[in-house]
């Protein structure tokens, strides 16, 4: 079965920084991309980047592109993104979709929240 | 960076049909755009219905259609059942590797 599992929740303070992990499992990891979205509290779906599946070529959205940094681990199948300086309007579910030109798996979502 | 508008809301009868839309504040929304289409229940990840405009995956319903309509993309819900509602999201691709989502329509069946 095909599956995209995410680290869990966390709490951070402004202006730290936080990682999300997530790990792919019943496909080959280096053919597809993987997309990253944030869902803010009532809110809707934001993209934030994409990574490539093999030779890690990134994109970011213009909003966050001084603040993430988006990897990966060929090795270990597993995808990572690095949000810095965070502010409490970080505070969001954030998810990995497997991206093949298209989205179609995505991850449970990882909720981060942000508060002093 | 584009702007895409859907909706706020929408209300089907049960058996009904009704059409969602998608628009880009650069013009008319076209193939080259890619159109995909998600369904999120709450407390529920976003689950992927339709890409490339109108291509099905395959757990989607046939009652779900994607087309182009007026410059913008459409989604069609055909047979509209209870489970339907729901938010719905479109996600359109830019050049330069940019993807924006649209604000999402509350679909209320009633």
């Amino acid at each position: 079965q095909v599956h995209l599992v995410q680290s869990g929740p966390e709490v951070k303070q402004p202006g730290a920084s936080v990682n999300v992990s997530c790990k792919a499992s019943g496909y080959t990891f280096t053919t597809y991309g993987v997309s990253w979205v944030r869902q803010a509290p009532g809110q809707g779906l934001e993209w934030l980047g994409w990574i490539s599946g093999s030779f890690g070529n990134t994109n970011y959205a213009q909003k966050v592109q001084d603040r993430i940094t988006l990897t990966s681990d060929t090795s270990t199948t597993t995808a990572f993104m690095e949000l810095r300086g965070l502010k409490s309007d970080d505070t969001a579910i954030y998810y990995c979709v497997r991206d093949r030109g298209y989205f179609d798996l995505w991850g449970q979502g990882t909720l981060i929240s942000v508060s002093s | 960076q584009a702007v895409v508008t859907q909706e706020p809301s929408l209300t089907v009868s049960p058996g009904g049909t009704v059409t969602l839309t998608c628009a880009s504040s650069t013009g008319a929304v076209t193939s080259g755009n890619y159109p995909n289409w998600f369904q999120q229940k709450p407390g529920q990840a976003p689950s992927a219905l339709i890409y490339s405009t109108s291509k099905r995956h395959s757990w989607t319903p046939a009652r779900f259609s994607g087309s182009l309509l007026g410059g913008k993309a459409a989604l069609t819900l055909s047979s509209v059942q209870p489970e339907d509602e729901a938010e719905y999201y479109c996600l359109l691709y830019y050049g330069g590797g940019q993807v924006v989502f649209g604000g999402g329509t509350k679909l209320t069946v009633l």
